[in-house]
């Protein structure tokens, strides 16, 4: 059962500190998204990448979070400096060439004290 | 660019009744309309979705409705059972459809009372 993965799943961090978030696509799967979950704001897209090329980040935060994908089993997400209103739920979701449906990783709970 | 709008925000029903979420999009071009559910600390989960060709899709005890000339899509499900309490997100892919890249509604908890 091939599943998206997602590393670490939990993490607290104090403000100013990096964040590295880290996700495996499913094999295969060549268009990775990042995603944001807050209370308050749903789920918003941050970042997608298709083919290990990243298509739109409009949605981060440009002076603070990068996203890249060193390789096709690969793609982080990082914050530095981090800041109290960072933390939320992180999900990675990868697709396939053709389709839509996204399969979403586990996600990782970031709170930056 | 795209806006999904999702109502009601939270829903509470009876074990055996129906529930009826509802979305509107903005951007007409948009054509495909994903449902998803997400169980409470767990990663949302696609349960069906329809294109823009399309005006009903069922599949068990769930259906999604789409009117594109109001351009809003429904999810309807019937016989509710306690295992259904989860949000349930709904989506929409904007243009270029070819992208995969969704744009989500807020999210609604659905509430099932035994």
């Amino acid at each position: 059962d091939a599943r998206v993965t997602q590393t670490p799943r939990d993490k607290v961090t104090e403000m100013g500190q990096e964040v590295t978030m880290r996700c495996q696509p499913i094999l295969g799967h060549n268009t990775v998204f990042w995603y944001r979950q807050t209370m308050m704001q749903g789920l918003e897209l941050l970042a997608y990448f298709r083919n290990r090329a990243p298509l739109d980040d409009s949605g981060m935060p440009k002076d603070r979070f990068s996203a890249e994908m060193p390789d096709a089993t690969l793609a982080t997400l990082k914050i530095q400096p981090s800041e109290p209103r960072d933390s939320a739920v992180y999900f990675c979701a990868s697709g396939g060439t053709g389709g839509h449906e996204q399969f979403f990783g586990p996600g990782t709970r970031l709170t930056v004290l | 660019g795209e806006n999904v709008e999702q109502h009601p925000s939270t829903l509470s029903v009876q074990e055996g009744d129906s529930a009826v979420i509802k979305c509107t999009y903005s951007d007409s071009a948009s054509n495909y309309f994903p449902w998803y559910k997400q169980e409470l600390g767990k990663r949302p989960q696609l349960i069906i979705d329809i294109r823009s060709n399309v005006g009903e899709k069922k599949d068990q005890r769930i259906a999604v409705t789409l009117n594109k000339t109001a351009k809003h899509f429904s999810l309807h499900i019937t016989e509710t059972q306690p295992e259904d309490s989860a949000v349930y997100f709904c989506a929409a892919t904007p243009p270029p459809s070819n992208t995969g890249k969704l744009i989500f509604g807020q999210g609604t908890t659905l509430q099932v009372k035994p």
